[in-house]
């Protein structure tokens, strides 16, 4: 699987749009981008994925640049409970990808 | 409908004991895989069975085994624990068949070996 960059930390004010950056510089035309996050200690919760074009659901707007090459999640009005570590992560075809976890963003909302 | 769920919640164990962490999962996925979490740091890949009758080392396999016991449980186990183990464990599912696909996680094991 590609490997993936993020930054390690992030902060934002409640309400505003928060937007975390990722790159994956050697993604296959195959592979897929998705995010999850992790509150607290919990397991990770899935956000939302996409392939080239933009994708927006009722958590979050991905935004995947032209070549593939990076992508922007954005959570529109970030609230308190949106502090948490945030994974870009870079896959294929799940039966026999493996996913592989950086370090992730730690996203702090402040009040 | 519970999705993945983890036993115990916590537990301690002395340096050489064996136990066996339980994961069961009610979504008729195909895929299960065992994560290992230490403090500070993202998810590390144990082992991980993509269908029912496989099983497949991920990064991080040594002192660890697994068992597919049927399609809805993945257990692991560690034959003698170490205080390197002590951890916190994930186990998650996935349909295996959609491309893209999906993975759900269970709330997590809190190891701690002294």
């Amino acid at each position: 699987d590609a490997k993936t960059t993020q930054p390690p930390s992030m902060d934002c004010a409640e309400g505003r749009a928060a937007n975390l950056p990722c790159n994956h510089s050697t993604i296959s035309g195959n592979e897929y981008v998705y995010w999850y996050r992790q509150i607290h200690s919990q397991g990770p919760q899935y956000i939302i994925h996409g392939l080239k074009n933009n994708e927006t659901n009722e958590m979050a707007s991905l935004i995947i640049t032209e070549d593939r090459k990076s992508s922007t999640l954005i959570l529109p009005h970030a609230t308190l409970r949106d502090t948490a570590v945030y994974y870009c992560i870079v896959t294929g075809y799940s039966s026999a990808s493996k996913i592989i976890f950086g370090s992730g963003t730690r996203l702090s909302i402040r009040p | 409908n519970a999705g993945v769920t983890q036993t115990p919640k916590f537990q301690v164990l002395k340096t050489g004991q064996s136990m066996t962490l339980q994961c069961a999962q009610d979504m008729n996925h195909n895929s299960m895989y065992w994560y290992r979490q230490d403090p500070g740091m993202g998810l590390r890949l144990i082992y991980y069975s993509a269908s029912e009758g496989t099983t497949d080392k991920g990064e991080v396999p040594n002192g660890y085994n697994v068992s597919r016991l049927n399609k809805r449980e993945f257990s692991l186990r560690l034959e003698s624990a170490a205080p390197s183990q002590t951890s916190v464990y994930f186990c998650a599912s996935c349909t295996g068949t959609r491309n893209p696909d999906t993975q759900y996680f269970g709330p997590g094991t809190r190891l701690t070996v002294l």
